[in-house]
């Protein structure tokens, strides 16, 4: 089958990081997708990685090891705004059929 | 560019009736692909659009339904909704790029069925 396991909830601190992790068992990979989705509103897109390694933007990283099936999305200089639900997606790789499979998100509490 | 959007944002049904939602994706972008969200359940496919044709499919029952339109925008339909239909419906357009045809969100249409 197909899945992808991300941790339900997580706690940090204003100023500090956090790393949120997400492993996978797809037919095949094709991306891996994280989205930042605020109580209340529409997911918004924050990266994309098909290769391994890592991609840095602003505060915010993601890091890919197909290899493992796993990847980590990397919040550093935590500010309250960051308080959201964060979903990982991932495109398998199968004929015909490209629609991502999500996770069911990681609910990060930001504290002061 | 302006983003995509979503019509009606909040919409009280009662059961048995139905509904129709409308998206209208980027402009440029040629699929649309609709979810629906409830608690606990994170983003559930429902289908998606390419050019007109329905590329994929999740698994819904045939109570849900869409189409896409020549200009890509899209709809869909829930007819004979059941108080589980209560959701946040989302639709997201993707275009042909380097980015692995990454999917930008609506800002939905929350369903209240009574």
């Amino acid at each position: 089958g197909q899945n992808i396991d991300q941790p339900t909830e997580m706690t940090a601190t204003e100023g500090a990081i956090v790393q949120i992790n997400c492993t996978y068992q797809t037919s095949g990979f094709n991306g891996l997708f994280w989205y930042q989705q605020h109580a209340g509103e529409a997911p918004t897109f924050l990266s994309y990685n098909v290769l391994d390694g890592l991609e840095e933007k602003g505060r915010f990283s993601s890091f890919l090891s197909r290899s493992k099936g796993y990847s980590y999305l990397l919040l550093k200089e935590l500010q309250m705004k960051d308080s959201a639900s964060y979903l990982c997606a991932v495109r398998p790789l199968y004929k015909n059929n490209r629609k991502l499979i999500w996770g069911l998100g990681t609910s990060l509490a930001v504290n002061p | 560019k302006a983003g995509v959007t979503q019509t009606p944002r909040y919409l009280i049904k009662t059961r048995g009736q139905q509904v129709t939602l409308s998206c209208s994706p980027i402009s440029g972008h040629r699929s649309v692909s609709w979810y629906q969200q409830t608690p606990g359940q994170g983003l559930q496919f429902l289908f998606e659009y390419f050019s007109e044709t329905q590329r994929n499919k999740g698994n819904f029952p045939g109570r849900f339904s869409g189409r896409q339109f020549s200009n890509s925008r899209s709809e869909m339909n829930v007819s004979t909704l059941e108080l589980g239909d209560s959701a946040l419906y989302l639709c997201a357009s993707s275009g042909a790029s380097g980015g692995g045809e990454t999917q930008y969100f609506g800002p939905g249409t929350r369903l209240l069925v009574l």
